[in-house]
């Protein structure tokens, strides 16, 4: 059974850098997947923020790219996150989740990790 | 970005009754390789989302048969045909047709 299962610290203060690493276990991240992050600010809908395969090639959202990385550790098996200069608006429910082989949607979400924007 | 507008927003149905949700593009979700990119997904209280269909009208396995997705192009329907207590959640649809993939605002279920 695959279990994602994301990490990071749940306070960031504005304009720092917020890290997070998402830990796959039950499939190895170097199989076919694409992997991605996602968020959900409280009380709205999920944005997606970026997606990437196991050799590179990361796609982004328009809108956050100059400020997230998305990057993947083979050895580890995990994806990590990052989102420098950091606002309130950052303030989600950050999720990892895995790529549908058979469509293109994410078909395994993690639990989620929220993080909070504030000084 | 593809713009993904949901009716209603919220939704009171009672044990067996049918429910509906509509989604609307702002673009069609048609690509040239023929195939829609249209997902319905459901989020219950304090879980992640998870897909409930994709491609507009494919249920995800596992999902019951009483969830129906239908539509073309730019509109789509979810139905369940009769609404159980699990059912529970906000529903929200999903466009991959384009980068960046866009949600719609979420329709909230509540049980009568």
């Amino acid at each position: 059974q695959v279990h994602l299962q994301e990490s990071g610290l749940g306070l960031v203060k504005p304009s720092e850098t917020l890290s997070l690493n998402c830990a796959v276990s039950g499939d190895s991240i170097s199989k076919g997947h694409w992997w991605g992050w996602l968020r959900q600010p409280p009380g709205k809908w999920p944005q997606w923020i970026a997606e990437i395969y196991h050799s590179g090639s990361p796609i982004y959202n328009p809108s956050l790219k100059s400020r997230a990385t998305i990057s993947v550790d083979t050895s580890k098996n995990q994806i990590s996150l990052t989102l420098t200069s950091v606002t309130a608006a950052d303030t989600a429910v950050y999720y990892c989740a895995r790529m549908a082989l058979d469509f293109t949607a994410f078909d395994i979400w993690g639990q989620g990790t929220l993080v909070t924007v504030s000084s | 970005d593809i713009v993904m507008t949901q009716t209603p927003l919220s939704l009171s149905v009672a044990p067996g009754q049918p429910a509906s949700i509509s989604c609307q593009s702002s673009e069609s979700l048609r690509d040239r390789d023929g195939k829609t990119y249209l997902f319905w997904y459901m989020q219950k209280p304090g879980q992640s989302p998870q897909v409930l269909i994709y491609e507009v009208s494919t249920r995800f396995s596992g999902m019951p048969d009483r969830f129906i997705g239908s539509g073309s192009e730019t509109d789509f329907k979810l139905t369940i045909s009769r609404v159980e207590a699990e059912d529970v959640g906000v529903y929200y649809c999903m466009q991959s047709k384009l980068v960046p993939y866009t949600f719609g605002q979420g329709t909230k279920l509540e049980i009568k």
